[in-house]
């Protein structure tokens, strides 16, 4: 089975504008969840979409938003970015709602100008 | 909330030999998950192994075994014949074993970042 997607690897944004990620988890699997990676925080859980439904989400600001499709892809946007959201964003797929075993994209990392 | 720590921000090991990686956890619940990943330079995170809580079993995969102590809230990771390509960072994660609309989000630790010398 392909492993998880996800695009674009690399994007630079400037500050105030917004940005979307995408993730395609693996074949069969319809739980995403969405990581952010920073060298000073580490990784923080963002949010998990079962079914296109968000089951649950971080301790983030409404900025951060996503949403997951029928065929369990899920995208991810943060509008108005500040800063410090450059970090790596990392989508994980799962079989079930929460999936015990979370597997990991390559991720994508946002630089914000 | 549950934390999970890992005390030791690098180690090294040299090729072919043992090391283990340690973590601790602090959580009240008494079903939940655990795992060990690893991330190389390349930054794809892959699962190295996992553990049930409720197996009293050490998970082994391969080079890689775990030591879970459910009672002192441990969960070392020992890497056996070390090999260069294990060189990563590795972090150690919990997750609740809850049913029913329970935050199932992984939480990490800070991670170890492991050298592996020839």
């Amino acid at each position: 089975k392909a492993g998880v997607t996800q695009t674009p690897r690399y994007l630079i944004k400037t500050r105030g504008q917004q940005v979307t990620l995408s993730c395609s988890p693996i074949s069969g699997h319809r739980s995403v969840s969405w990581y952010q990676q920073t060298p000073g925080q580490g990784l923080q859980f963002l949010f998990e979409y079962f079914s296109e439904t968000q089951r649950n989400k971080g301790n983030f600001p409404g900025r951060f938003s996503g949403r997951q499709f029928s065929n369990s892809r899920s995208e991810m946007n943060v509008s108005t970015l500040e800063l410090g959201d450059s970090a790596l964003y990392l989508c994980a797929s799962g079989a079930r709602a929460g999936g015990e075993t979370q597997y990991f994209g390559p991720g994508t990392r946002l630089l914000v100008l | 909330a549950q934390t999970v720590t890992q005390s030791q921000p690098e180690m090294s090991v040299q090729e072919a030999e043992t090391v283990t990686l340690s973590c601790t956890y602090d959580t009240s619940e008494s079903d939940y998950y655990l795992f060990w990943y690893k991330q190389p330079p390349s930054r794809q995170m892959i699962l190295v192994i996992r553990q049930e809580a409720y197996k009293q079993q050490n998970a082994t995969e391969n080079r890689f075994s775990v030591n879970f102590q459910k009672a002192a809230k441990s969960f070392s990771l020992k890497i056996s014949d070390s090999q260069l390509g294990d060189a990563a960072m590795y972090f150690c994660a919990y997750r609740t074993g809850g049913s029913g609309g329970s935050n199932y989000k992984l939480t990490f630790g800070k991670g170890t970042l492991l050298t592996v010398n020839p």
